[in-house]
């Protein structure tokens, strides 16, 4: 079945560390997308990708940092700079950017600071 | 920029009875209008979408969103609630020739036997 997987379903960090979020689709999409859930905020944007090797800031990109080394692959580390980063992530895909093709969402990942 | 504005937070129905969610939106092109849903711990769902052509748009598990530019809405609705339906939902625009989405803040639907 095609679809997007994200691991870990859930994650934790300690102070200063680095985490890695994992991110794969293997719907043959070219967009990728990273999402941030806090509850009452919405899903607000970090970064997306349109294409390997290349990918943009969204609206709260700061603490972060991506990848675009494969197509179906869209990793996100959350670095010691982010200094609130307990929330629930959402990675997404979708066809063609800009064509406003449906996203796509993976199950989630919990993160959580120990 | 765009921006989406879900009115209520939480909305509380009984089994059966209408589902009403609101979801205004602002956008300085033509949009293209989305409504999601979420499950607790789980991604979104796409429920609908609006693109271009008949503004009354239909999705899946009964549900249904109108396109009115003059009053800049997609609110979405349901005739008839589920227990299932319990979740919470999420109005999303994209501007034409744009490739990300504008997220609303949600709205909690609780559903009452």
């Amino acid at each position: 079945d095609g679809g997007i997987t994200q691991s870990p379903k859930y994650l934790f960090r300690k102070e200063g560390q680095n985490v890695t979020l994992s991110c794969e689709q293997n719907l043959n999409h070219d967009a990728m997308y990273w999402y941030r859930q806090d509850p009452g905020q919405g899903l607000r944007l970090i970064y997306y990708s349109q294409i390997v090797n290349d990918f943009q800031k969204g609206d709260i990109a700061e603490g972060y940092s991506v990848s675009r080394e494969k197509k179906e692959s869209f990793p996100l580390t959350v670095t010691s700079a982010q200094k609130n980063p307990t929330a629930f992530y959402l990675c997404a895909s979708s066809t063609t950017p800009g064509d406003q093709e449906t996203q796509y969402f993976g199950p989630g990942t919990r993160l959580l600071v120990l | 920029a765009q921006s989406v504005t879900q009115l209520g937070s939480h909305v509380s129905v009984s089994e059966g009875a209408l589902v009403l969610l609101r979801c205004n939106y602002s956008s300085s092109v033509p949009p293209y209008l989305f409504w999601y849903v979420q499950y607790p711990n789980q991604g979104l769902q796409l429920l609908l979408k609006y693109t271009t052509g008949a503004t009354l748009v239909k999705g899946i598990n009964g549900f249904e969103a109108e396109f009115k530019k003059s009053e800049t809405s997609f609110h979405l609705t349901k005739p008839s609630a589920h227990m299932s339906d319990a979740a919470e939902y999420f109005c999303a625009v994209t501007p034409k020739g744009y490739s990300t989405l504008t997220f609303g803040k949600g709205t909690m639907l609780l559903v009452s036997p």
